[in-house]
C-alpha cells in the first residue's frame, strides 16, 4: 500500500525556519517524480515545488523561490522542503505527493498524497 | 502565476448532471494535454478523478468525466449523489518563459441540493 506520510510543522515566527519531511513506503520511491503543495486555512490549493526522480530537475512557485528548498534521499525513501524566511502567507497545511505514472511513462498528476502537516508562521 | 479560474461554486439535484469550468491561458491548460481534477473532502486529502484531460484512475467512477477545448477545460458529474459534495480542484502543467512547473485552480465547492 503507498503511503506518504509528511512530519515537521509546528509554529515558528516570521523570518523563521522549519524543515518537513516526507516519509514514502509502498512502491519505489527513487523511481517516482514529488511534489509539494499547500493549503493555506480555508483557501485552496497552491503548488510548491517539483523535484524529479533522480533529484537532477527542481522547480518551484514564484512564491517561494530563493526561499524554500525541496531535496530527497532515495535511499531513506525521504523527500524534504526546507522552508526559510517563513512569512505569514507561508501558513498552511503542507501536502507531498507522488506525480502519476503508467507503464514506465511519467504523467502530470498527481496520485497519491499525504496527510498533511500544518506550519504556522506567526509571533 | 496566475491562479486557473473556477466558478466558485456549482449546485444540482441528486442524479442531475453538473459541469466544472477551469479557464487557464495557452501556457498551461490551453498548451498541453496535462489538466487533472482532484476531489477534496473537509479535512481530507486530494483524490484524484481525472488526469491527462479525459483520463480516469482505476477505482474512480464512470460519471466523473473530463474534456478540454481551448484554454478551457471541464469536469463533469452525471446522476450526482450526495457523496459527490466536496471541493473540487483543476490543475495543469504550465511553461513559460519564467516558469516551469504546476498551477491549481481556484477551487469549486459543489453542493448536492
Amino acid at each position: 500500500e503507498v503511503q506518504l506520510v509528511e512530519s515537521g510543522g509546528g509554529l515558528v515566527q516570521p523570518g523563521g525556519s522549519l524543515r518537513l519531511s516526507c516519509a514514502a513506503s509502498g512502491f519505489t520511491f527513487s523511481s517516482y517524480e514529488m511534489n509539494w503543495v499547500r493549503q493555506a486555512p480555508g483557501k485552496g490549493l497552491e503548488w510548491v515545488s517539483y523535484i524529479s526522480s533522480s533529484g537532477s530537475t527542481i522547480y518551484y512557485a514564484d512564491s517561494v523561490k530563493g526561499r524554500f528548498t525541496i531535496s530527497r534521499d532515495n535511499a531513506k525513501n525521504s523527500l524534504y522542503l526546507q522552508m526559510n524566511s517563513l512569512r505569514a502567507e507561508d501558513t498552511a497545511v503542507y501536502y507531498c505527493a507522488r506525480v502519476r505514472e503508467e507503464g514506465g511513462i511519467t504523467g502530470t498528476s498527481f496520485d497519491y498524497w499525504g496527510q498533511g502537516t500544518l506550519v504556522t508562521v506567526s509571533s | 502565476q496566475s491562479a486557473l479560474t473556477q466558478p466558485a461554486s456549482v449546485s444540482g439535484s441528486p442524479g442531475q448532471s453538473i459541469t466544472i469550468s477551469c479557464t487557464g491561458t495557452s501556457s498551461d491548460v490551453g498548451g498541453y494535454n496535462y489538466v487533472s481534477w482532484y476531489q477534496q473532502h473537509p479535512g481530507k486529502a486530494p483524490k484524484l478523478m481525472i488526469y491527462e484531460v479525459s483520463n480516469r484512475p482505476s477505482g474512480v467512477s464512470n460519471r466523473f468525466s473530463g474534456s478540454k477545448s481551448g484554454n478551457t477545460a471541464s469536469l463533469t458529474i452525471s446522476g450526482l449523489q450526495a457523496e459527490d459534495e466536496a471541493d473540487y480542484y483543476c490543475s495543469s502543467y504550465t511553461s513559460s518563459s519564467t516558469l516551469e512547473g504546476y498551477v491549481f485552480g481556484t477551487g469549486t465547492k459543489v453542493t448536492v441540493l
